[in-house]
């Protein structure tokens, strides 16, 4: 059963990108990587989805190298409300998805 | 306009009586999935359905129960719910690889 690795926690400010990494060593060639945004008693939020090279949508750019071992997900100058966990997860072949442990971000003034 | 509605959003229930939550889609997504998400854990898939084709997660006790009427609605029953149980339960739906989540029920057991 892959695992995917994430930081637990990081800090930033406003204004400020902040990248936050997965691991995924053992992803299958099919599979695509998901980014989901979790707040407090709220069902997580769809970000952004990559297969490989560079996926950028109206929120956020993905990153995902040749290998496809690790991904990273790019927030451009955040704010307060990007304040939130960030779930990294992939998608095997039986439509399943496995969540990462999740990336907690603060966001300060 | 919420797409993946779950109700209640509280529920309280007595250790082993039974429970069931309930999720509906006007997405009209094949697929529906049951998460359980405890507190600062990420969510752990149940079981989903693809249409009706239930598939089970190995590790998903067998107090854990789900049924799908039809393409909009899915429920899941907690036979005889115990204190471990408590956690937040998250409906959602997918369409080319993309999960739409509910806001989720939280399931207290007193």
């Amino acid at each position: 059963l892959a695992k995917t690795t994430q930081p637990i926690s990081m800090d930033s400010y406003e204004g400020q990108e902040v990248n936050i990494t997965c691991s995924h060593n053992n992803i299958a060639t099919n599979d695509y990587i998901t980014w989901y945004q979790q707040f407090p008693s709220q069902g997580p939020r769809f970000i952004i989805q990559g297969y490989k090279t560079k996926v950028t949508n109206e929120v956020a750019s993905l990153f995902i190298p040749a290998d496809r071992k690790s991904s990273t997900l790019s927030l451009p100058r955040v704010s307060l409300s990007d304040t939130a966990v960030y779930y990294c997860l992939w998608k095997g072949s039986q439509g399943n998805l496995i969540f990462g442990k999740g990336t907690k971000l603060s966001v300060k003034p | 306009d919420a797409m993946v509605i779950q109700n209640p959003r509280y529920q309280v229930t007595q250790f082993g009586k039974p429970v069931t939550l309930s999720c509906s889609q006007t997405l009209n997504h094949n697929v529906m999935y049951w998460y359980q998400q405890k507190s600062s854990q990420a969510p752990k898939l149940l079981f989903h359905y693809y249409d009706k084709d239930f598939n089970n997660e190995a590790d998903t006790p067998d107090n854990f129960q789900s049924r799908r009427p039809n393409t909009s609605f899915c429920f899941l029953d907690i036979r005889s719910p115990g204190l471990g149980d408590a956690a937040m339960y998250l409906c959602a739906t997918s369409r080319q690889n993309i999960q739409y989540f509910g806001a989720g029920t939280r399931l207290s057991v007193l």
